[in-house]
């Protein structure tokens, strides 16, 4: 499976954003799509993940309420959705699949939230 | 949730030199381990999963071993194209944490 990230996004705070990660390659409703952040210069952090065959999604703690995980398996892609941004959320985002271990991951969507 | 400690944080090294990163877990997480390689601008990628296990296509040199609460990444000898940030993560249970990366550099 390959996984190709959206472009981008500069945001202002209190404004919402959605990432989107499409699967191509195989079967979307086989695996699990994790999400991972890293702020800048600083290491990994997951987010959580979403069964791609039930839809059900799983939030670290940190990351609820804010953040949604979604699926539209007819386009087989995966989506994060973050409401109400923060300077703190500024961060690349990557979708990553894997149950065990994380592979392959998107390129990562680089979200900048400044005023 | 189960924290996972790297040592060192850095690391200064040349071309050739036997490379040892260590991780530790703050439990017993049998050989959930894996450790990953970022480049900068770069996504992550997997190089060793379930403590041992060498990913596809990841070079012979590097190896990983360990069980329980404590594992080590080893480079037998350090190539140019290695000098990038390692991070061990555990898949024991949920949460998955990361640690907080060892890079290593150019001495």
């Amino acid at each position: 499976v390959q996984l190709v990230q959206s472009g981008s996004e500069l945001k202002k705070p209190g404004a919402s954003v959605k990432v989107s990660c499409k699967a191509s390659g195989s079967t979307f409703s086989n695996y699990a799509m994790n999400w991972v952040r890293q702020a800048p210069g600083q290491g990994l952090e997951w987010m959580g993940w979403i069964n791609t065959n039930t839809g059900n999604p799983t939030y670290a703690q940190g990351f609820t309420g804010r953040f949604v995980f979604s699926l539209d398996t007819s386009v087989s892609t995966a989506y994060l959705q973050i409401s109400s941004l923060k300077a703190e959320d500024t961060a690349l985002y990557y979708c990553v699949s894997g149950t065990n271990w994380f592979d392959p991951w998107g390129q990562g969507t680089l979200v900048t939230v400044s005023s | 949730d189960i924290q996972m400690t790297q040592s060192p944080s850095s690391l200064s090294a040349s071309v050739g030199d036997r490379v040892t990163i260590t991780c530790r877990a703050s439990q017993s997480i049998s050989t959930y381990l894996n450790w990953y390689q970022q480049k900068p601008g770069k996504a992550p990628k997997v190089l060793i999963y379930a403590a041992s296990s060498l990913q596809t296509g990841v070079p012979s040199r590097f190896s990983g071993s360990g069980s329980g609460t404590d594992f080590t990444l080893t480079i037998s000898s350090l190539q140019p194209e290695d000098f990038a940030t390692y991070y061990c993560q555990h898949s024991y249970l949920y949460p998955y944490t990361f640690g907080q990366g060892t890079k290593v550099e150019i001495k």
